[in-house]
């Protein structure tokens, strides 16, 4: 398996534009998460799914955040309009379960810059 | 080319016993080290941030520009410290692979 698999890896777009990230998760893992990171606050959950529903998404900032899971290898996280303050890198992660004790895999994050 | 290494996946160690958690990192520039957490059926959480220079649950951690390394630290370990711990470097962003701790009662 090639592990978790996020496209873009960098994004570059102007302000109010619409922002799509995408996240392949590892075959059979059942959960999936979307972290944002940035220098300020670390690494935050913004929303996490378990056998394609969403579960918690009080991480998700505000409305201009959307997240959906059509099936178990597919999810995508959209902004929409885009802000400079959405700049940050964003994560996905899958696990074989919630809360499994070996941890979630990570994608390799993809870089968002707002201009 | 950054990276994080963390030498390693598994680490046993005895309740009221020292441990500490390897880190390495390949970073030209001046690093933005982190610590993150998962306990069991929790979320991944940041433990702690080498500009911050803060104990957090009694672990420590020091950055080493010589040794390029920023290992977790803890004096006496505790059950409730088995958890998979995560060395991230944040001004690429990179995470290493993780080590998973076990506290033996």
């Amino acid at each position: 398996d090639a592990g978790v698999i996020q496209s873009p890896r960098h994004e570059v777009t102007e302000m109010g534009q619409e922002v799509t990230l995408r996240c392949k998760p590892i075959s059979g893992h059942n959960s999936l998460f979307w972290y944002r990171q940035t220098m300020m606050r670390g690494l935050e959950l913004l929303i996490y799914f378990n056998n394609n529903v969403p579960i918690d998404d009080s991480g998700m900032p505000e409305d201009r955040f959307s997240a959906k899971m059509p099936n178990a290898s597919f999810s995508t996280l959209k902004i929409q309009p885009s802000e400079p303050r959405d700049s940050a890198v964003y994560f996905c992660a899958s696990s074989l379960a919630l809360g499994l004790p070996g941890g979630a895999f990570f994608g390799q994050g993809t870089r968002l810059t707002v201009v | 080319a950054q990276r994080v290494t963390q030498p390693e996946k598994l680490l046993s160690v005895f309740k009221g016993a020292p441990v500490e958690l390897k880190c390495n990192y390949s970073y030209s520039g001046s690093p933005e080290l982190f610590w993150y957490v998962q306990y069991s059926r929790q979320r991944l959480q940041l433990l702690l941030r080498h500009i911050s220079r803060e104990s957090i649950k009694g672990f420590t951690a020091d950055l080493n520009k010589g040794e390029t390394s920023f290992h977790l630290k803890k004096p006496f370990a505790q059950e409730e410290d088995s958890a998979m711990y995560y060395c991230a470097l944040g001004t690429e962003v990179i995470f290493g692979p993780g080590t998973s701790l076990s506290v033996i009662p």
